[in-house]
């Protein structure tokens, strides 16, 4: 059972340079999200979306953009990527948002240099 | 809005020693509290939850945290620790949105 698949998992970029990121679950969840991990911040939701063709901002929405056009899937793109997003980003979903993120992917740690 | 205090970026116990990683919240209303663990290169799984009803929470792997409302903390706990303890471990709270704690790194010495 595969879960929470995320890919690109390493990937290096230039400053200006854009990107799309791709989560995919199989697990029929409504909600997913996007999390950014910064050192001695812990997670923090840059966006999410509760269903299929839905999506809203989250702590730091800034920079990215997402979309949701299938269930299972869950894209973030950095149209003009900047030093500052250098990160580790991890997608996660959930059955209902009345919880928590029950189930993460294992991450895409993204430099731009 | 809620925020999370986890004190003690690093944690270090011997093996067999008592584990204890502490957490502080702060919520305008009564909150859910988790805790997660994080192994190397690897995302989050979830150790355990408060929600309602019993305040001693038991988890998997032998951890359990106590939510103390007049303390407003919810510390994890585990009696022995054992080297595939070494983690990142992270607490969260929720009402509305859910905010995670800036992680405790927790090294077990054989």
């Amino acid at each position: 059972n595969a879960g929470v698949t995320q890919t690109p998992k390493f990937r290096v970029l230039k400053t200006g340079q854009s990107m799309t990121l791709l989560c995919a679950q199989d697990m029929n969840h409504e909600y997913m999200y996007w999390y950014r991990q910064d050192p001695g911040m812990g997670l923090r939701l840059i966006h999410y979306s509760v269903g299929e063709g839905t999506t809203a901002k989250g702590e730091v929405p800034d920079g990215y953009n997402v979309s949701r056009l299938k269930k299972q899937n869950f894209l973030l793109g950095l149209e003009s990527a900047a030093p500052s997003q250098t990160s580790v980003y991890f997608c996660a979903s959930s059955y209902s948002r009345g919880g928590q993120p029950q189930h993460f992917g294992d991450g895409t740690r993204l430099s731009i240099l | 809005a809620q925020s999370v205090t986890q004190l003690g970026s690093h944690v270090s116990v011997s093996e067999g020693a008592l584990v204890l990683l502490r957490c502080n919240y702060s919520s305008s209303v009564p909150p859910y509290l988790f805790w997660y663990v994080q192994y190397p290169n690897q995302g989050l799984q979830l150790l355990l939850k408060y929600t309602t009803g019993a305040t001693l929470v038991k988890g998997i792997n032998g951890f359990e945290a106590e939510f103390k409302k007049s303390e407003t903390s919810f510390h994890l706990t585990k009696p022995s620790a054992h080297m595939s303890d070494a983690a990142e471990y992270f607490c969260a709270v929720k009402d509305n949105d859910m905010r995670f704690g800036a992680g405790t790194r927790l090294t077990v010495k054989p």
